[in-house]
């Protein structure tokens, strides 16, 4: 596709459990980031991936929160341990290179912890 | 310590009325980038402009303007002739340079506008 996809659209889970929250980026996009967005919030930081690497995961809020991109393409959030407060959307960005690029964002994943 | 601040939390306007939506922001960084990206109820963040601190042009894109003026640390958008379609959550963006490419986001003005 032509944007930044993300999968699920919306994602149930009782606290406690794993999930992991999928994203793939536009074709060609070397950067990409995942943000949080607690409800009335703009989007939070939590990390950053230039191709494979992941330079920056200073706004991860636990080690609970993990993320890969293996093959410098698609990235997996994975949230270990749920708790309520993990609550929130979870947007994926991405852009063509670091130089401050425009990050175009995919629609998100809702995630509700029950 | 850098910081987006959008004071206004929610507008209303009628159609056809002007609107602007302010955006203050603090950075020490001399190199910045700002951005405006607009959420309609769908969630997608739709990029809508890109400044960099070296640029103080006032910028217009059809209905759409910006003005960026350093010396107040402002970055403000204004709709002219709003539309129903233009109802959405607006955010002001931060990026430093130094900082790397993460984007600091303030927290959002939401525009209704009603017909």
């Amino acid at each position: 596709g032509a944007g930044v996809s993300q999968s699920p659209r919306y994602k149930v889970a009782k606290r406690g459990q794993d999930v992991a929250l999928r994203c793939d980026p536009i074709s060609g996009h070397v950067s990409l980031f995942w943000y949080q967005q607690a409800l009335g919030q703009g989007p939070e930081f939590l990390t950053y991936f230039q191709n494979e690497a992941q330079l920056d995961k200073s706004g991860l809020p636990s080690d609970r929160f993990f993320a890969e991109r293996p093959e410098g393409s698609v990235s997996t959030l994975k949230i270990q341990r749920t708790q309520q407060e993990d609550s929130a959307v979870y947007l994926c960005a991405s852009s063509l290179s670091r130089d401050n690029q425009p990050q175009h964002f995919g629609d998100g994943t809702r995630l509700s912890i029950l | 310590a850098q910081k987006v601040t959008q004071a206004q939390t929610e507008i209303s306007v009628v159609e056809k009325e002007d609107v602007t939506l302010d955006c203050v922001y603090e950075t020490r960084d001399t190199t910045y980038y700002l951005f405006w990206y607009k959420q309609p109820p769908s969630g997608e963040l739709v990029f809508l402009i890109r400044r960099n601190s070296f640029d103080e042009q006032n910028e217009i894109s059809g209905r759409y303007s910006w003005n960026f003026q350093k010396s107040t640390s402002s970055f403000n958008f204004t709709i002219t002739a709003s539309q129903v379609v233009d109802s959405a959550v607006y955010f002001c963006a931060l990026s430093e340079r130094q900082a790397g490419t993460a984007l600091i986001f303030g927290k959002g003005t939401t525009l209704s506008v009603s017909s």
